[in-house]
């Protein structure tokens, strides 16, 4: 079975701070992907990043960085100098190759408030 | 359309009625999803289609739940005799190829009640 932990559920900051989002996987798999998503009050998710249990190079996307560490099961999402419009919730989301569903196996997500 | 469309936005139905809900992918996407929000909770994976073949539908709760997409674009989702625990926000996605571990571009939803 696959399982993703998002152990924060909220979490608050004043605009220009970093703020770290913890992610906790577990399966079976040899070779899975993992995956953030951001949903903002409209509703829609939207795609951040994508990454392959084969690739732990850390990522910088601008403002975001993601490390990934495969010996703690980890994938945590950094966001530098948050700003009012980085407020929503964010999934972090697994995907494996080992047969089982097709879809992708999300945690609970972290509701992401940036204050002014 | 540019993005995924999903009809209604919302929807209020009586216990026992029966509902169907439509999502327009991205014209061209191979892959579509159906997932399950409840409130507060992330999605859960429904159903997956590659063009009109439902090739996972492990996820569905019951058989009560019934998705379609007959030619290969749009897909519907229906729930017979709807019950208070199938209240959610029921997603959409779509991806370009036939693989599943794609970046998926998700409909706003469509929020179902169930009084």
């Amino acid at each position: 079975a696959q399982k993703v932990t998002q152990a924060q559920t909220e979490i608050s900051v004043v605009e220009k701070e970093d703020v770290t989002l913890d992610c906790v996987y577990e399966t079976r798999d040899t070779t899975y992907y993992l995956f953030w998503y951001k949903q903002p009050p409209s509703g829609e998710l939207v795609f951040l990043i994508r990454r392959n249990s084969f690739d732990e190079q850390n990522e910088i996307s601008g403002r975001y960085s993601w490390n990934f560490q495969k010996s703690t099961s980890s994938f945590n999402f950094t966001i530098t100098a948050s700003q009012v419009v980085d407020s929503a919730v964010y999934f972090c989301a697994l995907r494996g190759s080992g047969g089982g569903a097709d879809g992708l196996t999300f945690g609970k997500g972290t509701h992401l408030i940036i204050q002014p | 359309g540019a993005g995924v469309s999903q009809s209604p936005r919302y929807k209020v139905a009586k216990r026992g009625q029966d509902v169907a809900l439509r999502c327009d992918p991205i014209s061209g996407h191979v892959s579509l999803f159906w997932y399950q929000q409840a409130l507060g909770q992330g999605p859960e994976f429904l159903t997956y289609f590659q063009n009109e073949a439902q090739l996972d539908k492990s996820g569905l709760p019951s058989d009560r739940f019934f998705a379609e997409r007959p030619e290969g674009s749009v897909s519907t989702l229906k729930i017979q005799r709807t019950q208070q625990e199938d209240s959610a926000v029921y997603l959409c996605a779509s991806s370009l190829g036939g693989a599943t571990n794609e970046k998926l571009f998700f409909g706003s939803g469509t929020q179902l009640s169930v009084l």
